[in-house]
Parts: structure tokens; sequence; C-alpha cells
């Protein structure tokens, strides 16, 4: 099966920790994505990499970092910074950089006490 | 910062009946794309339409562009229970580097048996 996948479906942590969202593609895609989606908002875009070691800055990277070591992952990091970091995280991947259809992965749900 | 905007933000109607939903978007774009996200998942592309086209089918679903008017409408036609869902736009501006779309806030569809 192709797809995308993220992991965990749930997380919790406590203020002040860094936490890790995973997300995989098997789907040979160049470019992937990670968005951000608070309750009844739309997405709003973390940070892109167009292809391997590569990536750069979207509307609201303040407190997330990101690595592209391989084609297949690319994952978040929430770091302490991030003043209000409970949201829904959905990763997304696309065949190349342009205005293509995007595939998105289930989300991961993170919530900060 | 989020280009288009889905109008209404919700939508009730009863199984059989058609739903249409809008989308208004600011600047030029290169085309325009509408999602469906059942509460929870991830997103899912439903249909992509180019700038220079004007309408688009797909299944019970009807997409036209007015690039005149900055807006896109999306109707799906004999709605169904299961087609409860939030359905978003995103587009893809026309101006800078044409590497992500920008998604609107959605518009609520509840579809009731």
């Amino acid at each position: 099966d192709g797809g995308i996948t993220q992991s965990p479906k749930y997380l919790f942590r406590k203020e002040g920790q860094n936490v890790t969202l995973s997300c995989e593609q098997n789907l040979n895609h160049d470019a992937m994505y990670w968005y951000r989606q608070d309750p009844g908002q739309g997405l709003r875009l973390i940070y892109y990499s167009q292809i391997v070691n590569d990536f750069q800055k979207g509307d609201i990277a303040e407190g997330y970092s990101v690595s592209r070591e391989k084609k297949e992952s690319f994952p978040l990091t929430v770091t302490s910074a991030q003043k209000n970091p409970t949201a829904f995280y959905l990763c997304a991947s696309s065949i190349a950089r342009g205005p293509y259809e995007q595939y998105f992965g289930p989300g991961t749900r993170l919530t900060v006490t | 910062s989020q280009q288009g905007e889905e109008d209404p933000q919700a939508l009730s109607i009863q199984e059989g009946e058609n739903a249409t939903m809008n989308c208004s978007y600011k600047t030029s774009i290169n085309n325009l794309q509408w999602y469906r996200q059942n509460s929870g998942r991830g997103l899912v592309h439903l249909i992509l339409i180019r700038s220079n086209e004007r309408e688009k089918h797909s299944g019970r679903l009807r997409v036209t562009l007015d690039t005149s008017k900055k807006s896109s409408s999306l109707l799906i036609t004999a709605s169904r229970a299961a087609d409860t869902a939030s359905y978003f736009c995103a587009t893809d501006p026309a101006q800078g580097g044409s590497e992500k779309l920008v998604f609107g806030k959605g518009t609520k569809l509840t579809v009731n048996p």
C-alpha cells in the first residue's frame, strides 16, 4: 500500500518538553509539508521541503524545527519555544514542487499541558 | 496568510439535496483545488481546476471557476450522509514561487439522513 503515515495519532506532553512528530511516505514524492490546524480553522503551513536536505519556513515556523535527511521522512519537532503547541498536525506530500495534488497523512493530535 | 475564504462556514441539508459551497480568493491563481476532511482525519483531494478552465466534473462533484470574480464553487449533487465533512479550497497563487498551496478555513457540511 502506498501512502503517508503519521505517528502517533494522539500525543500528550508536559509544557517545556520538546516533542517530535513522525511523518513517513512511500509514494516517492519529492515535496513534503507540515501544517497546523486549530479548531474551526483552515490549515497553516509550518515548514515545507522540496528535496532532501533542504527545507523552507512556512507562515508559522517559529517554535518548530524539521529535518529532511531521507526522501521518505520529514519529522517535525515542536520545541518548548512554541507558545501554543496544542493543535492537530498534518503532514502532506506531493510529487514535486509546484501546484500539485497533496496527499495527507491521518494527522497527530498534540496536547500540551 | 489565508487567501481562500469559503462560504458558508456551515451548511446543513437533507440527504438527496444538492450542496453548494463557494470559495473566494484575493490574488491571481494558477489553479484551485478542493479537499475534503472527515472529522479528526487528514484531507483528501477532490478536484483541481486550472485557471484556464471554467468547469470540471468528477462523479457527483461539479466545480466552477470564475477568475474575473476570483471565485469558485463546489456543487455536490444528490448528497448522502457520508458526504458529511468539512470542505476546503486551496489556491496556488500566481505571484511568487509556485511552491505551496494556501488553504481557506473550510465549509462544514452536515447531510442529515
